[in-house]
């Protein structure tokens, strides 16, 4: 199985800031990662595709980027509705694996 | 738009099997562009990639899980289901099926989901 590996487990961010979670896969998946967040008790949502492209109607301030096994995740300026848990999912080779996450807190 | 809906018990007794029904609406099963899958989220852990099913009854599984894994489909019903057999504690989950597009271009992603259903492995 492919491991992906998610930094920071956990953050702490103010209102406005800029936030950045990686991701590292175990090997080479070419740009084959997803970005998604999950609220408490609710369903994960596609936030990014494919590395770098937002999903219809996602927010502006989230992007994606990088390729082969390192990727990074941006929210360009933290909203109070921003608060959930982020994971990285790759779908370059099965099973299907995803991040361990990480929790992004608003201070 | 596709909406997805699990339906199933919420409590299993240990080495029983836990069957869930995810039950499409707002759209065809039978698409033929996607394929439809199950997660789970295990408490205090991550999501886990359980296993898909496409419209023709091709299944790819978790390794992890596949010696008691059985997904199925109901083209006729517009659903499909998840059996999981000889369950444990550590099977107590919250179950979410999803589609997982991309079929016809290889850019897969899991882009709607059911609300999800937990499940409870307990005597």
């Amino acid at each position: 199985d492919i491991q992906m590996t998610q930094s920071p487990s956990s953050l702490s961010a103010s209102v406005g800031d800029r936030v950045t979670i990686t991701c590292q896969a175990s090997q080479d998946i070419t740009n084959s990662l997803n970005w998604y967040h999950q609220k408490p008790g609710k369903a994960p949502k596609l936030l990014i595709y494919d590395a770098s492209n937002l999903e219809t109607g996602v927010p502006s301030r989230f992007t994606g980027s990088g390729s082969g096994t390192d990727f990074t995740f941006t929210i360009h300026s933290l909203q109070p509705e921003d608060i959930a848990t982020y994971y990285c999912q790759q779908y370059h080779t099965l099973p299907r694996t995803f991040g361990q996450g990480t929790k992004v807190e608003v201070k | 738009q596709v909406q997805l809906q699990e339906s199933g018990p919420g409590l299993v007794k240990p080495s029983q099997t836990l069957s869930l029904t995810c039950t499409v609406s707002g759209g065809s099963i039978s698409s033929g562009d996607c394929y439809w899958s199950w997660i789970r989220h295990l408490p205090g852990k991550g999501l886990e990639w359980i296993g898909y099913i496409y419209y023709t009854a091709h299944t790819d599984y978790n390794p992890s899980l596949k010696s008691r894994l059985t997904i199925s489909i109901d083209t006729s019903k517009n659903h499909f289901s998840l059996d999981l057999s000889s369950v444990t504690a550590a099977d107590t989950a919250l179950y979410f099926c999803a589609r997982d597009r991309g079929h016809l271009s290889s850019h897969h992603a899991f882009d709607v989901w059911g609300h999800g259903t937990m499940v409870t492995v307990s005597s």
